[in-house]
């Protein structure tokens, strides 16, 4: 199985500034199609987890532009380049381009 | 709109069973495929099975291989999860996802549906 390290585990903000999410993964995500089945998804407090970028940096319908996504085979980042009150929740890394599906643990954004 | 409404979660007796379901509206619901991934109590994902929009196809974690079966009803836009021999370690809420385009797992979520493994 793919093992997803995420870090920090916790993230303290102040509002405007930005945030930074690291995720690697224990071997390669590149799949056999050429294309890297990375995703990042936010999960707010008592909400389900919401899909914000896949493959790597392509943001989903109706994510603000604030949140990017980089990297490339076993090292991936995501963004928030100034944090708002609504993006307090926790953050997860997650692998698709095997089975089984994996996650990183989660990094938790808070607000200082 | 895509929507996902999961139901069927409770309180079950350890070895006990219970089938969750996960109606679907808004989208064609047999040009997708879907996954069920779940969350214990203070704790992080995990995925729990997968199935092919056509419901031919399925994957399993191995802590449930064996214990659980997904299967859909493509004619109810209808999702299913059993669950046979539950334990406590499988209480958790369930949520049921359906994919984006090929291998974009898990856009779009339901609210969840809480199972409760205890005596």
């Amino acid at each position: 199985d793919i093992v997803m390290t995420q870090t920090p585990l916790s993230s303290p903000v102040t509002l405007g500034q930005p945030a930074s999410i690291s995720c690697r993964s224990s071997q390669s995500l590149v799949h056999s199609d050429g294309n890297t089945y990375l995703s990042w998804l936010q999960q707010r407090p008592g909400q389900p987890p919401r899909l914000l970028i896949y493959k790597i940096s392509n943001r989903f319908s109706g994510v603000p532009d604030r949140f990017s996504g980089s990297g490339a085979g076993t090292d991936f980042t995501l963004k928030i380049s100034r944090v708002e009150a609504e993006d307090v929740g926790v953050y997860y890394c997650m692998q698709a381009t095997q089975f089984p599906l994996t996650f990183g643990g989660g990094t938790k954004v808070e607000i200082k | 709109e895509v929507q996902l409404v999961e139901s069927g979660g409770g309180l079950v007796q350890p070895g006990g069973s219970l089938r969750l379901s996960c109606a679907a509206s808004g989208f064609t619901f047999s040009s997708y495929a879907m996954t069920w991934v779940r969350q214990a109590p203070g704790k992080g994902l995990e995925w729990v099975s997968a199935i092919s929009g056509g419901g031919d196809v399925t994957y399993y974690a191995d802590s449930v291989k064996g214990r659980f079966t997904m299967s859909r009803d493509n004619s109810k836009n209808t999702l299913y999860l059993q669950m046979n021999s539950l334990r406590a370690e499988d209480t958790a809420v369930y949520y049921c996802a359906r994919d984006y385009q090929w291998l974009v797992r898990c856009a779009y979520w339901g609210q969840g549906t809480l199972v409760t493994v205890s005596s």
